[in-house]
Parts: C-alpha cells; sequence; structure tokens
C-alpha cells in the first residue's frame, strides 16, 4: 500500500529556512495525483501549506506563498518542502500527504504520512 | 477564502449513540469538494469520506450529507475506536481550508 515519510531536521533557528522531504513507497510519483503538505501546531488544527503535481505544477496557500517552495524529484520519488524567514509561529507537525485529484488544484488526502514535528528555536 | 465552521466544539456521546458533526461554509461549495477525517492523538488525519464516497476501508456507520453551505457527518452506533477528533474540510476552491474541529469524547 502507499507509505508516505517526512524526513528533515526537528529544529530550525528563526529566520532560518525549514526543509522537509517526502519519500513515496508503493506508487509512482508520477502517479496522477497531487502531492500535498499540511501542518498542524501544537494542540491547533490543521493548515494547509500547498500541492504539487509531478509536472512540478504548483498551488500554494496564499498566506504562505511569499515564503514556501515545493519541488518534486521523480527520479528519487520524492517531493519537497522549503518555508523560508521562519519564526516562532511555524513551528508544527509538518505532514506529507497524497491528494486525490478532482479536476480542480485542491484535493481531499488520502494518504499521510506520520508528520514530523518542526521546532523553530534558538 | 472559505471559511468552516464546525459545531459542536465537543460532543459527549456513549457507545452505541448516533453522532451528528456539523460543517458550515462561509461560501457554497459543491459536495464533492467537502471532505471529512478522523485523527487521534498523535497519529496523521485519515480521510473518512468526500463528496457522497467512503474512503477506502470506511465502514459505512459513516454517512455524508448536506449541501451548499451546511454539512453533516453522521456515525451511527458509535463504536470506542470512533472516540477522536473530526474536521472537515473544503477542497473545491484554493486554499483549500479546514474546521477547526469536533472532539467526540466518551460520554
Amino acid at each position: 500500500q502507499v507509505q508516505l515519510q517526512e524526513s528533515g531536521p526537528g529544529l530550525v533557528q528563526p529566520s532560518e529556512t525549514l526543509s522537509l522531504t517526502c519519500s513515496v513507497s508503493d506508487i509512482s510519483i508520477i502517479s496522477a495525483s497531487y502531492w500535498g503538505w499540511i501542518r498542524q501546531p501544537p494542540g491547533k488544527g490543521l493548515e494547509w501549506i500547498g500541492n504539487i503535481y509531478h509536472t512540478g505544477s504548483t498551488f500554494y496557500n496564499p498566506s504562505l506563498t511569499s515564503r514556501v517552495t515545493m519541488s518534486v524529484d521523480t527520479s528519487k520519488n520524492q517531493f519537497s518542502l522549503k518555508l523560508s524567514s521562519v519564526t516562532a509561529a511555524d513551528t508544527a507537525v509538518y505532514y506529507c500527504a497524497r491528494g486525490i485529484p478532482l479536476g480542480v488544484v485542491t484535493a481531499p488526502h488520502d494518504v499521510w504520512g506520520q508528520g514530523t514535528l518542526v521546532t523553530v528555536s534558538s | 477564502e472559505i471559511v468552516l465552521t464546525q459545531s459542536p466544539g465537543t460532543l459527549s456521546l456513549s457507545p452505541g449513540e448516533r453522532a451528528t458533526l456539523s460543517c458550515r461554509a462561509s461560501q457554497s461549495i459543491i459536495n464533492t469538494y467537502l471532505a471529512w477525517y478522523q485523527q487521534k492523538p498523535g497519529q496523521a488525519p485519515r480521510l473518512l469520506v468526500y463528496g457522497v464516497s467512503r474512503a477506502t476501508g470506511i465502514p459505512d456507520r459513516f454517512s455524508p450529507s448536506g449541501s451548499g453551505t451546511d454539512f453533516t457527518l453522521t456515525i451511527t452506533r458509535l463504536e470506542p475506536e470512533d472516540f477522536a477528533v473530526y474536521y472537515c474540510q473544503q477542497c473545491g476552491s484554493s486554499p483549500e481550508t479546514f474546521g477547526q474541529g469536533t472532539r467526540l469524547e466518551i460520554k
């Protein structure tokens, strides 16, 4: 079955860039799916960060678009997230997830990674 | 941005009872683009339903309904494993947005 696994540093300094990678197993990343990032601050709700298609087309949350870059590496079956100029408000569990394509750029997410806690602190 | 408001914030019920969770949108949504998730402590959210479709492996006691701006997830005959936090999500327009969640707790 499809599995996703996030990896990256658990601690990031303020003003630095958060970088995470999601490794996809048991399905090709070039399948007809969107690949997304969603985050959840401790004890709070879910916030969509953005989606990327295997072609490299990206769709970001307008609230984060100035700081977000997503990319896909089809040779490694991975996709990545970079979030620049982080502050304590970016402390959250970051999830990667597969999006079910419904003909629009947004999607319900049917397979999720386990999540990785990223803390922004000096 | 479409804002989703879930009610109640907390729902206290007993196993075997029926749960009704509400999600109200600030703008009309095509029901295909309304999804519900379940999240247990320390776990990733799990997709339950989107539109009228149940995700793979989701039992039929989870039943979505609604249209326009008012949507409901009904859970008939609560099982012990159903007690969790539930989120609705709209994925019909960017940005995707989630409701703030309803906590379903054992009474």
